[in-house]
């Protein structure tokens, strides 16, 4: 089946400090890879997108790159700051399956 | 540009009462159509998922029920609440079944 694996939270960091929060997956198919962002007390926002392999995708200073070879989708930040506290999900999609498939979520806390 | 609306934000029910929470897309037609249940620490579990009107997929076996009564709405409802109910409960909306999801602002459920 399909599935969704993120690395275990919470993570804490310093302001400024570079962010990695791993993601791999499994799937029967080629899936779509995706980060969505969740704040305190709000539903999820969709970060950022990947379709193929090798694509990268990049929304307000995150990035990650869909890796075929490794099935990683890992999300990074050069910089983090406090605004960025929040619950990480990486999700992947395969058509002709079913809707989106959620990891576990990352929370990350952010301190000054 | 489309907008999701879900309420009551917040909920607060004693265990066997039932329950109706309300989603409503805005401009789009013939959405599809998501409930997803948020458990503390178990991440995102598709309960429910609509690709018309009247059509209804469920992902796992719950005690809830949804339905589809127009296009735009879509209403997640329990004859008797359990505790085991309790959760932050999601709606969401796509363009097509096998594409990104975008997601209301949630409801709190707590069943006492």
């Amino acid at each position: 089946g399909n599935s969704v694996t993120q690395m275990e939270g919470p993570v804490t960091l310093s302001e400024e400090a570079f962010l990695t929060i791993n993601c791999t997956y499994t799937a029967t198919g080629y899936p779509s890879l995706f980060w969505y962002v969740q704040y305190p007390g709000e539903g999820l926002q969709l970060l950022l997108k990947a379709t193929k392999a090798d694509d990268k995708g990049s929304n307000k200073g995150f990035e990650a790159t869909y890796r075929k070879e490794t099935t990683s989708f890992h999300l990074e930040k050069g910089s983090v700051q406090v605004s960025d506290s929040a619950v990480y999900f990486c999700a992947l999609l395969v058509s002709g399956n079913t809707p989106l498939v959620f990891g576990k979520g990352t929370r990350l806390s952010v301190i000054a | 540009s489309q907008t999701i609306h879900q309420w009551p934000a917040t909920l607060v029910q004693p265990v066997g009462s039932p329950l109706s929470l309300e989603c409503t897309v805005e401009g789009t037609s013939n959405p599809n159509l998501y409930w997803y249940r948020q458990a503390a620490g178990r991440g995102l579990q598709l309960l429910f998922y609509s690709v018309g009107i009247g059509q209804i997929s469920s992902e796992v076996p719950q005690n809830l029920s949804a339905s589809r009564p127009q296009d735009r709405q879509f209403i997640l409802s329990s004859k008797k609440l359990l505790l085991s109910d309790s959760g932050f409960y999601l709606c969401a909306w796509s363009e097509q079944v096998y594409t990104e999801a975008f997601f209301g602002q949630g409801t709190r459920l707590t069943v006492v």
